[in-house]
C-alpha cells in the first residue's frame, strides 16, 4: 500500500527566510502525481504545486518549489522569502495515475509557524 | 463563482441522531470525495465517487454512508453517529480522480457528544 510520510510535525522559519518540508513516500508505481497542499487557520485546503512523476523537471509556483527525487521518493517543499502568510499546515499528497480509482492519500501535515 | 458548498460548518450532536453533512458543487466535475482530518493522522478518505451512481470505500469508511444520485451532490450520512466520528470533515471535486487537483468545500466541524 501506498503511504505518505512527513516526518518533520512541526517547523518555523524567520520572515524573508527560506525553509524546506520533508516529504517521502512509498510505491510501487512508475506513474504517479504529488502535490503540496497549504491549510491556513481558515481551514480552507489550497492547492500549492504538483509535480507529475514521469516529468524531471522540478515545478515551481513562483515562492514555491519542489526538489522531487523519484529514485529516493523524496518529494520536499521549498519555501522562498518567507512571508507572515505562510503560516500554516502543509499536507503532501500522492495518488496513483490512472490507478486505484483515485484514492489521494495525504501526510499527517508540517505545521509551519513564521516569525516576523 | 466555482466551488465545492459544504453544509453545514458546525455541527454539534448526540450520540446515535442520524445526520447528513451536504456537499456540492457547480463545476461539472466528475469525481467527488470525503475526508475526515483528525489531528496527527493528516487527511484520511472517507468513501468516494467516480460518477452519478458510482461510490467506493476509501480508508475508514466504517460509520458512514454516501450516495452520489446527481452529479452535483455529493452527501455524507452518518446513520448513528458515535464520539469516536467526533472530527473535520472535507468534501471535495475534481475533472477526473489522478492528475487534476481536489477543489475543497471549508470543511464541516462535528462534534458528537
Amino acid at each position: 500500500a501506498q503511504t505518505v510520510t512527513q516526518s518533520q510535525p512541526e517547523m518555523s522559519v524567520q520572515e524573508a527566510e527560506t525553509v524546506t518540508l520533508s516529504c517521502t513516500y512509498d510505491t510501487s508505481e512508475s506513474d504517479y502525481y504529488l502535490f503540496w497542499y497549504k491549510q491556513p487557520p481558515s481551514r480552507q485546503m489550497i492547492l500549492v504545486i504538483r509535480q507529475e512523476a514521469y516529468k524531471q523537471q522540478n515545478a515551481t509556483e513562483n515562492r514555491f518549489s519542489v526538489n522531487f527525487q523519484k529514485a529516493a521518493k523524496s518529494f520536499s517543499l521549498k519555501i522562498s522569502d518567507s512571508q507572515l502568510g505562510d503560516a500554516a499546515m502543509y499536507f503532501c499528497a500522492y495518488t496513483n495515475y490512472g490507478g486505484s480509482q483515485g484514492n489521494l492519500i495525504f501526510g499527517k501535515g508540517t505545521k509551519l509557524s513564521v516569525k516576523p | 463563482e466555482a466551488q465545492v458548498t459544504q453544509n453545514p460548518r458546525y455541527l454539534i450532536t448526540v450520540t446515535g441522531k442520524k445526520l447528513t453533512v451536504t456537499c456540492s458543487q457547480n463545476m461539472n466535475h466528475e469525481y467527488m470525495s470525503w475526508y475526515r482530518q483528525d489531528p496527527g493522522l493528516g487527511l484520511r478518505q472517507i468513501y468516494y465517487s467516480m460518477n452519478v451512481e458510482v461510490t467506493d470505500k476509501g480508508d475508514v469508511p466504517e460509520g458512514y454512508k454516501v450516495s452520489r444520485k446527481e452529479k452535483r451532490n455529493f452527501p455524507l450520512i452518518l446513520e448513528s453517529p458515535s464520539p469516536n466520528q467526533t472530527s473535520l470533515y472535507f468534501c471535495a471535486s475534481s475533472r477526473s480522480s489522478y492528475n487534476s487537483p481536489l477543489h475543497f468545500g471549508n470543511g464541516t466541524r462535528l462534534t458528537v457528544t
